[in-house]
């Protein structure tokens, strides 16, 4: 398996602009997570889904922020508008939860940079 | 709200030397405590521990839970330079929610 595959691996926009992140989960896994990091406050986690339905996005910033996983194997996460408060790396994460007990294989992450 | 605190926060060794480090926690639901490695790039997975007592093992890592007490600790031995890194806690509750503490950066000099 390629592991979770996520894209683009950079991003460079400027404010006020849409900002999609993809992420395609390891098949078969049944939960996919979606991280910010930021040297000052370290790995978040913005929301995450069960197959396919959104369980918790108490950790999503704003408004501005959205996820949607439409299939199995594909999610995304939408900022509009960008603002430079939201450069960070974005990490999606997958696993299958009742048998590994939520081991999470993370993706290379996209660097987001919002001038 | 579930909190998870690493300490110490960064640590400086020499080749060859022991580290423990710590990770306490407070989760309603526990279902299990992971610990991750991350250098450059994302997490990868170390261990996972969902029962009191019982030491997981990966060659000179190894790493054991309190559940009583809520805290687990992961020791490396005969550290080596490979070995820096920023050394993530993770707990998972019923849900399948993760939080992670804010990690301990392992620098091992040669």
């Amino acid at each position: 398996d390629a592991g979770v595959i996520q894209s683009p691996r950079h991003e460079v926009t400027e404010m006020g602009q849409e900002v999609t992140l993809r992420c395609k989960p390891i098949s078969g896994h049944d939960y996919l997570f979606w991280y910010r990091q930021t040297m000052m406050r370290g790995l978040e986690l913005l929301i995450y889904f069960n197959n396919n339905v959104p369980i918790d996005d108490s950790g999503m910033p704003e408004d501005r922020f959205s996820a949607k996983m439409p299939n199995a194997s594909f999610s995304t996460l939408k900022i509009q508008p960008s603002e430079p408060r939201d450069s960070a790396v974005y990490f999606c994460a997958s696993s299958f939860g009742q048998l590994a007990k939520n081991i999470q294989y993370f993706g290379a992450g996209t660097r987001l940079s919002v001038l | 709200e579930d909190k998870v605190v690493q300490s110490p926060l960064s640590l400086v060794v020499h080749e060859g030397d022991t580290v423990t480090l710590n990770c306490s926690y407070e989760v309603t639901n526990f279902r299990s405590l992971l610990w991750y490695k991350q250098e450059k790039k994302a997490p990868t997975f170390l261990f996972m521990l969902t029962s009191s007592g019982i030491e997981k093992k990966s060659g000179r890592l190894s790493s054991i839970l309190d559940k009583k007490e809520l805290f687990s600790i992961l020791n490396i031995t005969a550290t080596q330079t490979g070995d820096s890194a920023v050394y993530l806690c993770a707990v998972v509750d019923n849900a399948g929610k993760s939080t992670f503490g804010d990690g301990t950066t392992l620098t091992v000099k040669p």
